[in-house]
């Protein structure tokens, strides 16, 4: 089955700064990476995704990069905020049909200084 | 508010009692699924339902059953709960035309 590794698993910066986290992947039959953010308490929230057709993808101050060669894809976020501050997930789907079966990496957390 | 609705949101069990999780979605998604979340190992699948009437396993299904019960709802059931049980679980449901899953708001589940 699908094997998603991602890092690192803390991060820390300062408000202002770019936060950069990385996730790689082992079926090259995956086809879709979407990313979530979990606050405290909270479940997790599809903040931005990318299908394998596609190598970027920008919303504001999110973008997503992929490298189906490589099979990474990352998750960057400028100008971080406190508010940016969450446990983020990716997430790789081995899947088709009807049915997106996501398999998702350990999460990162993202801590942002004022 | 559409979305993921779970109940309840804290159960606290001793070894052996049992209980369900129940989950409703009202976006008209096809697909539901019941994830638990633990420390340091992210979200683990447990069950899931590609569409009604039908239900598959996940990563970790050992000690849990499942039912769709209609379209709408999607329940997890632990028989004789373990304290390797405790845990936080999450429903998500994902449409035919979108990828996405939608989340609820999680049950933290403590066995004792």
């Amino acid at each position: 089955g699908e094997n998603v590794e991602q890092h690192p698993s803390t991060l820390s910066v300062q408000e202002g700064d770019s936060a950069v986290i990385k996730c790689t992947y082992s079926d090259s039959a995956s086809n879709y990476f979407p990313w979530y953010k979990q606050e405290l308490g909270k479940g997790p929230q599809l903040i931005i995704d990318i299908r394998s057709n596609v190598g970027e993808k920008k919303d504001q101050r999110i973008a997503v990069t992929l490298n189906k060669t490589a099979k990474h894809f990352s998750l960057h976020i400028t100008e971080t905020q406190p508010e940016d501050s969450a446990v983020y997930f990716c997430a790789a789907s081995s899947s088709g049909g009807s049915n997106y079966k996501l398999t998702f990496g350990k999460g990162t957390l993202l801590t942002v200084n004022p | 508010n559409a979305g993921v609705t779970q109940t309840p949101k804290f159960q606290v069990l001793k070894t052996g009692q049992s209980m369900t999780l129940q989950c409703a979605q009202d976006m008209n998604h096809n697909s539901m699924y019941w994830y638990r979340q633990d420390p340091g190992m992210g979200l683990r699948l447990i069950y899931y339902s590609a569409s009604e009437g039908t239900t598959d396993k996940g990563e970790v299904p050992n000690g849990y059953n499942v039912s769709r019960l209609n379209k709408r709802e999607f329940s997890l059931r632990l028989e004789s709960a373990a304290p390797s049980q405790t845990s936080v679980y999450f429903c998500a449901s994902s449409g035919r035309q979108s990828y996405g899953y939608t989340f609820g708001s999680g049950t933290r589940l403590t066995v004792v």
